[in-house]
């Protein structure tokens, strides 16, 4: 099946850096990639939407500047935490959807822990 | 606005046991409805997906069903076993094949030896 990577797994950062996580669809080619955040115990939230080669659509509430999505390639994306802050603490998971087909089923990463302190 | 349920929030029973666990959503012009696994600090798997025409779908000892009159799906789980512990999230599909995805909050599985 196909296979979504993300990296790293967990980071730990100080408050005030910045910090990148990448995903990778690692056998499928992803024009569309999505980043979700999960706060503890609840549920997966839609951050952004990125198409290879354009900009990032951005979930009412997320600050664009404040989290840089770059998709530049059909099976790389990005997110970059600016300026992190303890309330950016989370689990960031992404996900790829495959193009084509019937199902347009979208797989996820293993998601990545992020620690600010 | 599109919302979903899912209901008890964590569960635990013995090895063995038929279980369910609950979704509702409170748009029912869905595209599709899908169940995943989630286990501790991991990504989610995809179990079962369910197309807006269909009733039900089975892989295994999983069998998801799915009223969409009624605004509701369930997860079957037929002799659970202690692998099958982990977390339950249920995600509705709205505005077509590449809409996005509404996730509940999920539910919290325990199967005890």
């Amino acid at each position: 099946g196909a296979v979504v990577s993300q990296h790293p797994s967990w980071v730990i950062c100080k408050s005030g850096t910045s910090v990148k996580i990448e995903c990778r669809s690692l056998d499928f080619q992803a024009t569309t990639m999505f980043w979700y955040r999960q706060f503890p115990k609840q549920s997966l939230m839609l951050m952004a939407t990125s198409n290879e080669g354009s900009k990032a659509t951005y979930e009412q509430g997320v600050e664009k500047d404040k989290f840089l999505i770059n998709h530049a390639s059909l099976t790389l994306s990005t997110l970059t935490v600016t300026s992190a802050h303890p309330e950016d603490s989370s689990f960031y998971i992404c996900s790829a959807r495959e193009e084509g087909g019937l199902s347009y089923e979208q797989y996820f990463g293993p998601g990545t822990r992020l620690t600010v302190t | 606005k599109q919302e979903v349920t899912q209901i008890p929030a964590a569960l635990s029973v013995p090895e063995g046991e038929n279980l369910v666990l609950n979704c509702s959503f409170t748009d029912s012009a869905i595209y599709n409805l899908q169940w995943f696994r989630q286990d501790p600090g991991k990504g989610l798997t995809s179990l079962l997906l369910i197309q807006s025409s269909q009733r039900e779908q089975t892989s295994g000892r999983l069998n998801a069903s799915l009223d969409k009159s009624s605004g509701r799906s369930t997860l079957y789980i037929a002799a659970s076993q202690p692998g099958d512990s982990a977390t339950y999230l249920c995600a509705v599909r709205y505005g077509g094949s590449q809409g996005n995805l509404i996730f509940g909050k999920g539910t919290k599985l325990s199967v005890k030896p």
